[in-house]
This record gives structure tokens, C-alpha cells and sequence, in this order.
């Protein structure tokens, strides 16, 4: 079936360093795709998506770039704080569903001051 | 996201029963949907539903059931065959729009355990 694959699980960073997130999709036909950031306990907050008619998409010190040729979308986060930890996760969406999503497993993200 | 409300925040089951988790939507939008989370893993597709009384089995639809009488609201029943419920629920809406494009947002979940 398809399947959204993402890597690293856990990711550790020094304040200020930056931080990549990487996701490999299978269905050639998906054509958005979401990041989700969740503290513990808390909900999943949508902080930037990319849709397939673009490369890149940047806000503030966030930004995802897209290769629809290799079926991979990234998440970039330069300048690194504390609060930016929690756990990332990537989705694609799925052709022939109406806007149904298939998430990524997440990666833990510390950042340490 | 302020729109979307779950409750209770936490549930408890005793064995053999069946239980009703609440979400309910301000936000206009068509679609719901209802997720499991389980510790240290993505989000897993239960049901979801494109208008109403509407609505579509997901990945992992057994021991689950829905209703969509009302557009703001979809609630989920976990039933007695659901065997290990033990989880983050979350409910989601998203607005209309062309397939595929439309950024879904969260409720704050119900966290179920069993007794």
C-alpha cells in the first residue's frame, strides 16, 4: 500500500545549528504536502505544506523543498531553539481520496541550549 | 486549532463496553476525520467522512464505528471488539477544496486507556 517513510526517528541538535528532516512518498500521484509539528500531549499544529507545483517554500526560519522526481520532500529549520522541540511529522496526500493523508512516523527533534 | 473541540480530554473503558468519543467543529468545514495515535508512532487513519451522513472506512476502521448526522459534528465509538484501544484519539477537519490541497487541522485529542 502507500506509505509515507521518515527519517531520522530522533533528532539531537546544539541551539543554533539547523536541523533536517527528510520523507520519501510512494504514490506519484500525491500532490500536497503538509509538516506537522506536536509537543507531548499536545495536537498536531500544521507550521508549512508545499504543493506540487513548487520546488520550494520557505517561512521565517522554516522551509521545505520538494523532488517530485525522486518522490522526497524535506523539512529544513535553520537557527535552532529550545522550543522548537517536538516531534515533526511529514505527510503526503493520497490520489483518488478526497484529501486523505498518509503521515510519516515522526522524528524527535532536541534541541539543546 | 480553537474550532475543533474533542471530549472528553481523557476516557477510561471497562471491558465489554462500548464508549463515544466527541468532536465537534465551528470551522464550516466538509471533511472530518478521526486518527489513533499510539506512543512513539505517526497517525493512523480510522474513518473519515467528505460530507454528511457520509463516511468512509480508513486503515485501521475495525472495532470502530461513526456517525456524521451533523456537519459540525463526528463522533467515534470504540467498541468491545476493538481489542487494545489504549490510545491518542484525534479528530480533524478540513475545508473544501480541490483534492488533496487542504491543510487538515486538530482537535486536542482524548486520550483512552482501559480499566
Amino acid at each position: 500500500g502507500e506509505n509515507v517513510e521518515q527519517h531520522p526517528s530522533t533528532l539531537s541538535v546544539q541551539e543554533g545549528d539547523s536541523a533536517v528532516i527528510k520523507c520519501t512518498y510512494s504514490d506519484s500521484a500525491s500532490n500536497y504536502f503538509p509538516w506537522y509539528k506536536q509537543e507531548l500531549g499536545k495536537r498536531p499544529q500544521l507550521i508549512i505544506d508545499i504543493r506540487s507545483n513548487v520546488g520550494e517554500k520557505k517561512d521565517q526560519r522554516i522551509a521545505v523543498t520538494l523532488n517530485k522526481t525522486a518522490k522526497h520532500f524535506s523539512l529544513h529549520i535553520t537557527e535552532t531553539q529550545p522550543e522548537d522541540s517536538a516531534v515533526y511529522f511529514c505527510a503526503a496526500s493520497l490520489s483518488g481520496g478526497y484529501n486523505k493523508l498518509i503521515f510519516g512516523a515522526g522524528t524527535r527533534l532536541a534541541v539543546h541550549p | 486549532d480553537g474550532g475543533i473541540t474533542q471530549s472528553p480530554k481523557y476516557l477510561f473503558r471497562k471491558e465489554g463496553q462500548n464508549v463515544t468519543l466527541s468532536c465537534e467543529q465551528n470551522l464550516n468545514h466538509d471533511a472530518m476525520y478521526w486518527y489513533r495515535q499510539d506512543p512513539g508512532q505517526g497517525l493512523r487513519l480510522i474513518y473519515y467522512s467528505q460530507i454528511v451522513n457520509d463516511f468512509q472506512k480508513g486503515d485501521i476502521a475495525e472495532g470502530y464505528s461513526v456517525s456524521r448526522e451533523k456537519k459540525e459534528s463526528f463522533p467515534l465509538t470504540v467498541t468491545s471488539a476493538q481489542k487494545n484501544p489504549t490510545a491518542f484519539y484525534l479528530c480533524a477537519s478540513s475545508p473544501p477544496g480541490l483534492r488533496g490541497n487542504q491543510p487538515q487541522h486538530f482537535g486536542d485529542g482524548t486520550r483512552l486507556s482501559i480499566l
